[in-house]
């Protein structure tokens, strides 16, 4: 089983529509949650972070996270084709040294 | 400005040779870390370090090799020993409880 797992896609949502995309991982003890975009051949960027059970909203991106059910996601509201970009879950485990695992990112095309 | 500079931006490798990447922060982080992208595949972690003069092996250190001996940088040497160096490598920093963590641009390393 992979530490993070993200279904690699390509998902296409209309422009205007909600984008759903769902992370799941596999510490019970993780604390702290992140979603990056990268755009093709660039590196990528923090677009949310979240740390508690529940839903925390930022502009049109709400990230919400189930640490029972293992499960984090992210939404975009009104999806806009520069919304376009490859997203990763990341992870930062608790057990041992910690460090930031990625999972391998869910390629978005949103279509005008 | 703050912020992580990854360098060069494109890199050719001859078979056999040695390459180093370079990595510096002044964003003041304790740690900072190295992946691997590989075309349409997540981030995997090479190594990282959380202090310096000390540095933990990732997933795939094998074949690479770090030093860190200031707080601002993380230099990466993709060794001889890499059979297949082709790949993104990207640089990141984050503080210590990894409330937030930064990329730089990233370096395009190919073997010619």
């Amino acid at each position: 089983q992979k530490e993070v797992e993200q279904n690699s896609g390509p998902l296409s949502v209309p422009e205007g529509a909600i984008a759903s995309l769902n992370c799941t991982y596999s510490d019970r003890g993780s604390q702290s949650f992140f979603w990056y975009r990268q755009y093709s051949g660039k590196s990528p960027e923090l677009i949310m972070s979240i740390y508690s059970n529940g839903d925390k909203e930022d502009g049109r991106f709400t990230a919400q996270l189930n640490k029972a059910s293992q499960y984090v996601s992210l939404l975009i509201r009104d999806s806009q084709p520069s919304d376009s970009a490859t997203y990763l879950c990341a992870v930062k485990k608790n057990q041992g040294a910690q460090k930031l695992v990625f999972g391998q990112g869910t390629r978005l095309t949103i279509n005008p | 400005d703050g912020g992580i500079t990854q360098s060069p931006k494109y890199l050719f490798r001859k078979e056999g040779q040695n390459v180093t990447l370079s990595c510096e922060q002044n964003l003041n982080h304790d740690a900072m870390y190295w992946y691997r992208q590989d075309p349409g595949q997540g981030l995997r972690l090479i190594y990282y370090s959380q202090i310096v003069n000390d540095f933990q092996k990732g997933d795939i250190a094998e074949g690479y090799s770090v030093s860190r001996e200031k707080k601002e940088s993380f230099p990466l040497t993709v060794t001889s020993a890499q059979k297949n160096p082709t790949a993104f490598y990207l640089c990141a920093s984050s503080n210590r409880d990894i409330i937030s963590a930064f990329f730089g641009q990233g370096t395009r390393l190919t073997v010619v």
